[in-house]
């Protein structure tokens, strides 16, 4: 069956440390997302990406990056990771590919990676 | 100030009553989605909708653009359905969405 996973599902990390989260789509969806999710603040957008090559910025992007070389991954880096960025972190992908066809953009998301960062 | 406002925050039903969250948005959307956050962690869509009403099983979702503004609805509700309900709103054509709060629904026995 078609997927989509994030791993690790658990990370513990120190501050300063670069750190990757991996996502992974088996459905050949266009459209991947990376959001935080924290109380208060509800989900949040970091990056997105529409396409191979093609990658965005979100609400909350500063310390992040992601880069997309195939259909079926999306990493997200913590360039230099800082407390501010324990969360929860989901993935999501959409099968997306013409604009306004609105039928293509539900989003499957991923079972999520908690961070800490100490 | 946020662009989808969920209310109410929290929510406790009886088991059988008739649950109803309501989101509000400012921007332009494609569509709005409802989402579902089981209490361990896991989120699935529920509804994605651009205009009327959707219906699955119990749950019914409305969206009157004119107001922006859409509802969720519980049925019948059941224990079961004790989660954290999402709206969300697609600001763009690909589906890049902007989230409400949520709103804890418990729903006892």
């Amino acid at each position: 069956d078609a997927e989509i996973t994030q791993s690790p599902r658990h990370k513990i990390t120190e501050t300063g440390r670069q750190v990757t989260l991996a996502c992974h789509q088996t459905w050949n969806h266009n459209n991947m997302f990376w959001y935080r999710q924290d109380l208060g603040h509800g989900l949040r957008l970091i990056h997105y990406s529409y396409g191979v090559q093609d990658t965005n910025k979100g609400e909350v992007s500063d310390g992040y990056s992601v880069s997309r070389s195939n259909t079926e991954d999306l990493p997200l880096t913590l360039e230099s990771a800082a407390s501010s960025q324990t969360s929860v972190y989901f993935c999501a992908s959409s099968e997306g590919g013409l604009a306004g066809i609105t039928s293509y953009n539900e989003q499957f998301f991923g079972p999520g990676t908690r961070l800490t960062v100490l | 100030k946020n662009e989808v406002e969920q209310s109410p925050q929290n929510l406790t039903a009886q088991e059988g009553e008739f649950i109803t969250i309501n989101c509000s948005y400012s921007v332009g959307i494609s569509a709005l989605h409802w989402l579902q956050q089981h209490p361990g962690g896991g989120i699935v869509s529920l509804f994605m909708l651009s205009s009327g009403k959707k219906k699955h099983g119990r749950l019914i979702a409305t969206i009157n653009i004119q107001e922006k503004h859409s509802s969720l609805h519980i049925t019948a509700s059941h224990p079961r359905d004790s989660a954290v309900y999402i709206c969300a709103a697609a600001t763009d054509s690909w589906g890049k969405l902007q989230f409400g709060a949520g709103t804890q629904v418990v729903v006892t026995p």
